[in-house]
């Protein structure tokens, strides 16, 4: 079974500055898809970012980027020029490509990011 | 994005009754669909996953006759909370997928189950 492992329980950047959320994942399989969702105040789940594991190329979205390193499993989020609208709990999350008839996600615990004004 | 609402946002009810949660799929056809149950400050754990017009696939652990999933079209998934208990009190939120691809799951705003 898959796993996803958040070890930063919680961040905190000054508004404007950069913050890197961490992520790693256990997997056996070569093909996966990998997320970044946001769940602020409001509980709704809003995706951030995704990433096809077969692209070398990191996804980029506006000020969201990732670093994804396959051979270390790694999936890291990095939010430049933060926002106060970015406060929020992100959790990394982890799918199985569709042909295997899987398409649950597994999520890591989240880490709750602060903005400081 | 695609839209999921979800009703009732929040629900109070007394120990021992039935909740029906419903769960719609706006603007796409959800082949799929998820239930999830989040604890206060943990990770969103999921409970089923249902494919439309048949019967749901629940996690280890899940209780398929507490927790009735019914996805009887592409629009529209519920979730039945028979004789609830404080214990089920939490918050629950459904997503929904399209089929084929890798299309993102769209989710609820979530409900929140409060079992007196």
């Amino acid at each position: 079974a898959q796993t996803v492992t958040q070890s930063q329980p919680e961040m905190s950047v000054q508004e404007a500055e950069t913050v890197t959320l961490s992520c790693t994942y256990d997997t056996s399989e070569s093909d996966y898809y990998l997320f970044w969702y946001k769940q602020p105040p409001s509980r709704q789940m809003i995706l951030v970012i995704r990433q096809e594991a077969y692209k070398q190329q990191n996804a980029t979205e506006n000020r969201f980027s990732v670093n994804f390193q396959k051979a270390a499993k790694s999936f890291s989020l990095k939010i430049s020029d933060s926002q106060l609208g970015d406060a929020a709990m992100y959790f990394c999350a982890y799918r199985s490509p569709p042909l295997r008839g899987n398409e649950k996600l597994t999520f890591g615990t989240g880490t709750r990011l602060t903005i400081i004004p | 994005g695609a839209v999921v609402s979800q009703h009732p946002s929040r629900v109070i009810c007394k120990s021992g009754t039935s909740v029906k949660i419903e769960c719609r799929s706006l603007d796409f056809q959800a082949t799929t669909m998820f239930w999830y149950r989040q604890f206060p400050k943990q990770s969103l754990m999921l409970m089923a996953t249902s494919n439309e017009g048949s019967k749901a696939t629940y996690e280890q652990g899940v209780e398929k006759d507490k927790f009735l999933i019914n996805h009887a079209s592409l629009t529209l998934s519920t979730l039945t909370v028979t004789s609830a208990h404080p214990e089920d009190s939490s918050f629950y939120i459904c997503s929904g997928g399209a089929s084929g691809g890798w299309e993102t799951q769209y989710f609820g705003p979530g409900t929140r189950l409060l079992v007196l």
